[in-house]
């Protein structure tokens, strides 16, 4: 149990256009999930935490008007990567939580590389 | 925000015993957490500790908590090559307020076994 995919797993898009990120519970309802950015070899970044029909919460330093998160429901968010710049070339990660525990399943990253 | 620290490398041969070590700094912390993650793939959970226990055992991986000195270990028995991977070790926070399901994430530990 507990599985979370994400789609695509990788994507090469060129400078300018926008990028949508799928992450799915398959076999638990996610009250929260989060995006995260991971960088070669450093951690994770959390960007944002999305409660399901509500908005997303940023963190300090992430530009809501260009990663987009829509939480519409319990089994799906989506992270659309508007205008993207090669800096924005990065493995994008998602996890989700159910509503009885805090424990966070990930999905297995998208591979975004902007050209 | 709360702050988790890694070594960045460990390297053992297999069939020896991998320790990977983590420090945090929050007292309040109620769940920490050992994720693994191969390259190019997402995080797998691995096991996680309540603040309240001492130790953890389960197939070949204890953990180890010292909450007086703030220190987690993951320790796996009978290491394989399979086990190479990167283990990040997570500070679930106090579970509530602003901590309120967030991961504090160490920079992760790279686990080379060698044949």
């Amino acid at each position: 149990g507990a599985v979370v995919s994400q789609h695509p797993s990788r994507v090469i898009c060129k400078s300018g256009t926008s990028v949508k990120i799928e992450c799915r519970s398959l076999d638990f309802q996610a009250t929260t999930m989060f995006w995260y950015r991971q960088f070669p070899k450093k951690s994770l970044m959390l960007m944002a935490t999305s409660n399901e029909g509500s908005k997303a919460t940023y963190e300090q330093g992430v530009e809501k008007d260009k990663f987009l998160i829509n939480h519409a429901s319990l089994t799906l968010s989506t992270l659309t990567v508007t205008s993207a710049h090669p800096e924005d070339s990065s493995f994008y990660i998602c996890s989700a939580s159910g509503a009885y525990t805090d424990t966070q399943y990930f999905g297995p990253g998208t591979r975004l590389t902007v050209l | 925000g709360e702050d988790v620290e890694q070594s960045l490398f460990l390297s053992v041969r297999e069939g020896d015993s991998s320790v990977i070590n983590c420090t945090y700094t929050d007292s309040s912390s109620t769940y920490l957490y050992w994720y693994k993650q191969e390259p190019g793939a997402g995080l797998q959970l691995l096991t996680y500790i309540f603040s309240n226990m001492d130790m953890k055992q389960d197939q070949r991986l204890t953990v180890l908590l010292n909450k007086k000195d703030k220190h987690l270990s993951l320790r796996i028995a009978d290491t394989q090559t399979g086990d190479s991977a990167i283990y990040f070790c997570a500070d679930g926070g106090s579970g509530r307020g602003s901590t309120l399901g967030r991961l504090y994430f160490g920079r992760g530990t790279q686990l080379t076994v060698w044949p």
